[in-house]
């Protein structure tokens, strides 16, 4: 079964520094999908950054940018340049590749930005 | 364009009652999918339609069901409501289901049971 793990329950950044999220997965699969979703206090999910398995270059958002490890498992989020708007809950997501269904999410990590 | 819209915003039952949960997709969105939000949790899978088909189902009992209609708007309905049913169930409409697609979320039922 797919796991996907978030060790991190909380992180505190000040603004305009750089932070770094962190989330691992297990899967047997070789084609998936990853994604970091953002969920502010309130308001809806929104995502953040996508990442296919079989690329092997980083995807990258404006700040926003992953480190993906397929051998490790790995897939952190870096916030560079943190803004106050950027706190909020941040998920890490698996989806395979060769069907419709199933999103795996984990526990998600609370982001603060200190002023 | 509107986004994801569900409704009611928010509910109050009580056990062994009987909910629906409303989602109408973004428009000329025909994926619909449907989580399960514990508070301090990410979410859980629970269904995914796509042109009114069930494509795909999460581990969840029977009590929990979902159709989606012509108009690809869907419904969630939980049958014989329990104290643990109480969280925040969202709704995400895609444009063909497809893994690599972007999922777009509502802004959420939350359900309180008593």
């Amino acid at each position: 079964a797919q796991t996907v793990t978030q060790s991190q329950p909380e992180m505190s950044v000040q603004e305009a520094e750089t932070v770094t999220l962190s989330c691992t997965y297990d899967t047997s699969e070789s084609d998936y999908y990853l994604f970091w979703y953002k969920q502010p206090p309130s308001r809806q999910m929104i995502l953040v950054i996508r990442q296919e398995a079989y690329k092997q270059q980083n995807a990258t958002e404006n700040r926003f940018s992953v480190n993906f490890q397929k051998a490790a498992k790995s897939f952190s989020l870096k916030i560079s340049d943190s803004q106050l708007g950027d706190a909020a809950m941040y998920f890490c997501a698996y989806r395979r590749g060769n069907n419709f269904n199933k999103f795996y999410f984990g526990s998600g990590t609370k982001l603060n930005v200190k002023p | 364009d509107a986004g994801v819209t569900q409704s009611p915003t928010h509910l109050i039952k009580t056990r062994g009652q009987q909910v629906t949960l409303r989602c109408s997709p973004i428009s000329g969105h025909k994926s619909v999918s449907w989580y399960q939000q514990v508070l301090g949790q990410g979410p859980q899978f629970i269904f995914q339609y796509y042109e009114k088909e069930e494509r795909g189902r999460g581990n969840f009992p029977d009590r929990f069901s979902a159709r989606q209609f012509p108009n690809y708007s869907s419904e969630l309905n939980v049958n014989a409501l329990l104290l643990g049913d109480s969280a925040l169930y969202l709704c995400a409409s895609s444009l063909a289901g497809q893994p690599q697609e972007t999922q777009y979320f509502g802004p959420g039922t939350r359900l309180l049971v008593l």
